[in-house]
């Protein structure tokens, strides 16, 4: 069963408007989350990261919501460039000793 | 280059030959993690080490994988007799124990099995 779920494989968005990437988890032991981006042929990169104590934590151009009552989180890129094009990965932390539990990801494509 | 390196970054091997898999975490993370990623999923957890003890395998890591980090620092993952459900890119991440910590990850090695 998939604890962390991201429900949309692709995202087409314009480049300059917001991305806005969505991602549910079934756990409430879960206790931070993270976002990492992937390029083809590369592992993944650490983006950003958000506690179960806060409701949004922002970076520059990237801001994680987080809503625990309803379980899920939220990930802003405004504005949306060509390098953003990725696939992204949300992730999921319960303190224990399995690592991270991922979604499937979900397919950023920035338009020109 | 001081991330985590991963070699070979691609192998191709027939059903029912061995790999084994390096891994060269940042050197001074004490925390190292193998994945599993296959297309259209995430990458699945697979194995843990703390320095050199395993600590944790997967119920995906099956009697035909080994894992090893000798002296605490690089890694091995070993399969043997490969089948065709193997093939799948092996990631490696390392991390600094601590409190919420970040994992980072290696390019992976994608491995097809004929």
């Amino acid at each position: 069963d998939q604890q962390v779920k991201q429900n949309s494989p692709s995202l087409s968005v314009q480049e300059g408007r917001i991305s806005i990437l969505n991602c549910d988890y079934t756990n409430s032991m879960f206790d931070y989350f993270l976002w990492y981006k992937k390029y083809p042929a590369e592992g993944p990169t650490f983006l950003i990261s958000i506690s179960s104590i806060k409701d949004k934590n922002e970076d520059g151009r990237f801001t994680v919501f987080l809503n625990k009552s309803a379980k899920h989180l939220s990930l802003h890129i405004v504005p949306s460039q060509p390098g953003d094009s990725a696939v992204y990965f949300c992730a999921a932390d319960r303190g224990g000793a399995d690592g991270l539990t991922f979604g499937k990801g979900t397919h950023l494509i920035i338009q020109p | 280059d001081t991330g985590v390196s991963q070699n070979p970054r691609h192998k191709i091997t027939k059903r029912g030959q061995n790999v084994t898999f390096r891994c060269d975490p940042i050197s001074e993370h004490n925390r190292l993690y193998w994945y599993r990623q296959t297309l259209g999923q995430g990458p699945e957890f697979l194995t843990y080490f703390q320095n050199e003890a395993q600590l944790e395998k997967s119920r995906l890591l099956s009697d035909r994988f080994s894992a090893e980090r000798p002296k605490g620092s690089f890694s091995t993952l070993e399969i043997q007799r490969t089948e065709q459900g193997d093939s799948a890119m092996y990631l490696c991440a390392s991390s600094l124990q601590g409190f919420q910590e970040k994992l980072f990850f290696g390019s992976g090695t994608q491995l097809s099995v004929l």
